[in-house]
Formats: C-alpha cells, sequence, structure tokens
C-alpha cells in the first residue's frame, strides 16, 4: 500500500523558516518523482514544487521562487521542504504528492499545517 | 499562464446527475485530471487522462472533453460523494501543474 506522511508543521513567526518532511512507503520511491502541493485555508490546492526521480530536475511556483528548496533523500525514501522566509501567505496544510504518473499527482499524504503569524 | 475555470458550487439531490464543468482555453488538447478533496482528507485521484478511472474508483465517475470545457460526471450521486472536486492540467509554456480553483458538491 503506498504511503505518504508528512510531518515538519507548526507554527512559525513571519520571517521563520520551516522544514517539512514526506516519509515514502509502499512503493520504489526512487523510481517517482515527488511534489509538495499546498492548500491555504479556504483556498484551493496549490501546486509548489516538484522534483524528479534522481533529483536532478525541480521546479518551483514563483510564489515560494528563492525561498523554498526541495530536495530528496532516496536512500531514506523521504521528501523534503526547507522553507524560508515565510510569510503570512504562505499559511496551510502541505501536501505530499507522488507524479507525475501519466502527468497525474497519484497519490496524497494527509498533509502537514504551517501557520506563519506573529 | 494557463486558467482553469471551476464554479465554486455545485448542488444536487442524491439520485441524480451531477455536472462539474471546468474550462479552460482549448482544453479538449490537454489530460484533464480530477481530485476529490474532503474535510481533514488527503486529496484523491478519480479520474486522469479526462477519462480513466484508477483503481477502487467508482464507474458512477466519468470525464469527457470538449473544446473549451473538460466535464467530470458522477451518476446516482450518492451523500458520500459530497466533496470539493479539483481539475488539474500541466501549463506547457511553464512545465507547471495548474489547479482549477475547485467546486463544492452539495447533496442535497
Amino acid at each position: 500500500e503506498v504511503q505518504l506522511v508528512e510531518s515538519g508543521g507548526g507554527p512559525v513567526k513571519p520571517g521563520g523558516s520551516l522544514r517539512l518532511s514526506c516519509e515514502a512507503s509502499g512503493f520504489p520511491y526512487s523510481g517517482y518523482a515527488m511534489n509538495w502541493v499546498r492548500q491555504a485555508p479556504g483556498k484551493g490546492l496549490e501546486w509548489v514544487s516538484s522534483i524528479s526521480s534522481s533529483g536532478s530536475y525541480i521546479k518551483y511556483a514563483d510564489s515560494v521562487k528563492g525561498r523554498f528548496t526541495i530536495s530528496r533523500d532516496n536512500a531514506k525514501k523521504s521528501l523534503f521542504l526547507q522553507m524560508n522566509s515565510l510569510a503570512a501567505e504562505d499559511t496551510g496544510r502541505y501536501y505530499c504528492a507522488r507524479g507525475p504518473v501519466q502527468s497525474s499527482f497519484d497519490y496524497w499524504g494527509q498533509g502537514t499545517l504551517v501557520t506563519v503569524s506573529s | 499562464s494557463y486558467v482553469l475555470t471551476q464554479p465554486p458550487s455545485v448542488s444536487v439531490a442524491p439520485g441524480q446527475t451531477a455536472k462539474i464543468p471546468c474550462g479552460g482555453d482549448n482544453i479538449d488538447m490537454r489530460s484533464v485530471h480530477w481530485y476529490q478533496k474532503k474535510p481533514g482528507q488527503a486529496p484523491i485521484l478519480v479520474l486522469y487522462d479526462t477519462i480513466d478511472r484508477p483503481s477502487g474508483i467508482s464507474e458512477r465517475i466519468s470525464g469527457s472533453n470538449s473544446e473549451n470545457t473538460a466535464t467530470m460526471t458522477i451518476t446516482r450521486v450518492e451523500a458520500g460523494d459530497e466533496a470539493v472536486y479539483y481539475c488539474q492540467v500541466w501549463d506547457v509554456s511553464t512545465g507547471h501543474p495548474v489547479f482549477g480553483g475547485g467546486t463544492k458538491l452539495t447533496v442535497l
């Protein structure tokens, strides 16, 4: 069974940093690209960043470019998101998602909540 | 950048058919994917490549695509179908995925 479990969220002050993690199991992790997708309170889904299976190709949404860094450790079947210079608009639940698989995101974690507030 | 437009809400009585549209420029040229999102739960892929259902997804869910509107259809709607549904495509100009704003399906 495919499982994605996020952690690392919590309260943080504006300008602060957080590092999110996603532990994967139930599939050959090193063979899949991975993503972070977020959902602000009362809003829709917003893609944040993606990383190829090898980690060689990385993309970011314009809203986080230069502040967030995605990485992965295939040996530990883990995905990370280092978030710096956090602002209130970064508040939301952050989901780890596998893909693209046939250009979709076929499995998602339950998410971890990030709250940026003074 | 590519924009997907969804109505904020759709309401339907139990047993009826719900149609959730997703508008986009020449969207019929793209593969459209649909996700179901219930409060407190992870999003679930319910349709990929416009018309295909992942294993375990009800046959009551189907998809279509025509010119500037993709549509997800749920027949014989049940209370358990109540959720927010998001469409998604890839923006070929940026190489980034794009989500619609989501449509809340209410079962009356």
